[in-house]
């Protein structure tokens, strides 16, 4: 059975830094391109950032282009999202997902997510 | 970045009937668009993928048309369970982007 569990997610100051994670079980997670989606209360979906299977390719919103850096550990079947110079706007629970095997999108499975709250 | 305009922003049926939602990108993105289901506090779900192919395990009463810029999305006869909020979402080119959503509520 595929699970995505994120992890990490607090209340954190404005420029402040946090780190998520998102710990895959169930599938061959070095062969899957992974995505970070995310909402802010009461609001839709934002996609924030993927990295492809072998981390090569690495493509980010411009929303959080130069702030957030994505990467993973295949061998530790992790995904994390650093995120520093965080903002108010930042806050949302985050998704980690993976993507189709055929194309680059987030699919059919996604972790329960993870509340980041930026608030001084 | 492609726009994805999605109609309505909420509606209100009763249980039994038809229920269509709109999604137009605004580029042409072939097929490539899926339709999520999200209840409150859960993570989306998938339900339709290259626009009209069915997830596995999702009701048949949940159907997907359209390519190029124009789709829509339909729930053949409309459930209690079915209330929720829907997203469309183009992946042809990153970043991919979602439609504002549509509330679905039982009259």
């Amino acid at each position: 059975e595929v699970q995505l569990v994120e992890s990490g997610g607090d209340l954190v100051k404005p420029g402040g830094s946090l780190r998520l994670s998102c710990a895959a079980s169930g599938f061959t997670f070095s062969t899957y391109s992974m995505h970070w989606v995310r909402q802010a209360p009461g609001k839709g979906l934002e996609w924030v950032s993927s990295i492809s299977a072998s981390s090569t390719y690495k493509y980010y919103a411009d929303s959080v282009k130069g702030r957030f850096t994505i990467s993973r550990d295949n061998p530790k079947n992790s995904l994390y999202l650093q995120m520093n110079s965080l903002r108010a706007e930042d806050t949302a629970v985050y998704y980690c997902a993976r993507a189709f095997e055929y194309r680059n999108s987030p699919g059919g499975y996604w972790g329960q997510g993870t509340l980041v709250t930026v608030s001084s | 970045d492609i726009q994805m305009t999605q109609s309505p922003s909420s509606l209100s049926a009763s249980v039994g009937d038809r229920v269509t939602i709109t999604c137009q990108a605004s580029h042409d993105i072939t097929k490539y668009l899926n339709w999520y289901q999200q209840k409150p506090g859960k993570a989306p779900k998938l339900l339709i993928y290259d626009a009209s192919r069915l997830e596995t395990g999702v009701p048949s009463r949940f159907s997907g048309s359209g390519s190029g810029t124009d789709f829509t999305f339909t729930v053949s006869s409309l459930q209690p369970e079915d209330i929720a909020t829907y997203y469309c979402q183009q992946y042809d080119i990153l970043p991919c982007t979602f439609g504002q959503g549509t509330k679905v509520e039982i009259k």
